[in-house]
């Protein structure tokens, strides 16, 4: 089986921007989380969602949103792009969020 | 609350040597627990969990782990350390009875482990 896509691999984006990241789990998973990752706060949980709903979410502001298709891919979208929204995004894949996550290489996105 | 503790940032070894990279974890009620690995500019990478049963967890690429309840301890080790395995390695856990935690993982800090020649 192919492994969790994530499209674009890197991004250059500047402060009030708009940005949207996209996941294609692998295939039969119908969980997809979003993690952010930086140096200085680690790896820090955005949100999941099973079968096109929203699951669970972290302590992110409102700026940050995702969603789910019925294909299982998901996007998630952060608008007003700050500084400190410069990391490494990845996106994880499991059959229903129970089991192993799986993870795809990340979006890297740097705000200029 | 659900937290990892990893106690070292930095691990160092020999190539031969046996590794071992510390993680503690706190959850309310029974833990799943996991360990990945990171490469220089790359995602995540599975290694082994530990779900139930057997203490002790084999995984990819020669790695087991030791689940010590008493000590809420998650080790990983390798009997003997390889120059390729130098990277960041993620420890994380799930709370299995908090459903509403569901796909949702805890980490911690990482420990970046350099083997060398």
């Amino acid at each position: 089986k192919a492994g969790v896509t994530q499209t674009p691999r890197y991004l250059i984006k500047t402060r009030g921007q708009q940005v949207t990241l996209s996941c294609s789990p692998i295939s039969g998973h119908r969980s997809v989380s979003w993690y952010q990752q930086t140096p200085g706060q680690g790896l820090q949980f955005l949100f999941e969602y099973f079968s096109e709903t929203q699951r669970n979410k972290g302590n992110f502001p409102g700026r940050f949103s995702g969603r789910q298709f019925s294909n299982s891919r998901s996007e998630m979208n952060v608008s007003t792009l700050e500084l400190g929204d410069s990391a490494l995004y990845l996106c994880a894949s499991s059959s229903s969020g129970q089991e192993t996550q799986y993870f795809g290489p990340g979006t890297r996105l740097l705000v200029l | 609350a659900q937290s990892v503790a990893q106690p070292e940032d930095q691990v160092n070894v020999a190539e031969g040597n046996p590794l071992t990279v510390k993680c503690t974890y706190s959850v309310s009620g029974n833990p799943y627990l996991f360990w990945y690995v990171q490469y220089p500019n790359r995602g995540l990478q599975f290694l082994l969990k530990y779900i139930t049963g057997d203490n002790l967890v084999k995984g990819s690429y020669g790695f087991e782990a030791e689940f010590n309840k008493s000590q809420t301890s998650f080790h990983l080790k390798k009997p003997s350390a390889l120059v390729s395995d130098s990277a960041l390695y993620f420890c994380a856990v799930r709370d299995q009875n908090r459903g509403s935690t569901l796909g949702r993982l805890y980490f911690g800090r990482g420990t970046q482990l350099t083997v060398w020649p």
